[in-house]
């Protein structure tokens, strides 16, 4: 079965540094999808970054990018110039491109709490 | 990609009642989802809501305690019933064409009194 792994409970960063948030997957699937969701306190889960395993190249939305490491089965991902608004708890989810027997629903890691510090 | 409108936000319900949550999505999805989410834990999935047929549902949730109906690919309801105190959640829907990644609803905070 899949499974992912955030080994970091809580996370903190200083407003304007850096911030690298660890993911690692288990799967047997070649192609599959990956994702980070970022969820405030206002509960609303927000898609963050997505990544596909057949792409080699890193996906990079403005401030946020990932290291994708697919023989390392590793997913990162990386806020840049970290801001308030960047406190949120994050999580890391696994997607198999074909479905088989699943139902196609992701597969969340446990989150990371970051927190960003003015 | 499309926008779901979850309701209601949050409820308090009394012991032994049951409360419908709603989802409408702005556009067709082939697939829906609904969670569960502790307050700072991660989500888990109750069940696939298919539409026209039975949810599938996971390992511990059971259709008698939460009947999920989705009469079309825009709109899905999760009803919990006989409320417990244990039911206190928060309740997400979620959807989307399965392409790419799926988006939420905003959730449902249920406290059981």
């Amino acid at each position: 079965a899949q499974t992912v792994t955030q080994s970091q409970p809580e996370m903190s960063v200083q407003e304007a540094e850096t911030v690298t948030l660890s993911c690692t997957y288990d799967t047997s699937e070649s192609d599959y999808y990956l994702f980070w969701y970022k969820q405030p306190p206002s509960r609303q889960m927000i898609l963050v970054i997505r990544q596909e395993a057949y792409k080699q190249q890193n996906a990079t939305e403005n401030r946020f990018s990932v290291n994708f490491q697919k023989a390392a089965k590793s997913f990162s991902l990386k806020i840049s110039d970290s801001q308030l608004g960047d406190a949120a708890m994050y999580f890391c989810a696994y997607r198999p491109l074909n479905y088989g027997g699943s139902q196609g629903n992701l597969i969340f890691g446990k989150g990371t709490k970051l927190s960003v510090k003015p | 990609s499309a926008v779901i409108s979850q309701k209601p936000s949050r409820d308090i319900c009394q012991r032994g009642t049951s409360l419908t949550i709603q989802c409408q999505v702005d556009s067709q999805v082939t697939m829906m989802f609904w969670y569960r989410q502790q307050p700072g834990q991660s989500l888990t999935l109750i069940a696939t809501a298919n539409q026209g047929s039975e949810a599938t549902y996971e390992s511990g949730f059971v259709i008698d305690k939460f009947p999920i109906s989705r009469p079309n690919l825009t709109f899905s309801t999760l009803t919990v019933s006989n409320m417990s105190p244990e039911d206190s959640s928060i309740y997400l829907c979620s959807g989307g064409t399965g392409d790419w990644g799926y988006t939420f609803g905003s959730g449902t905070r249920l406290t059981v009194v």
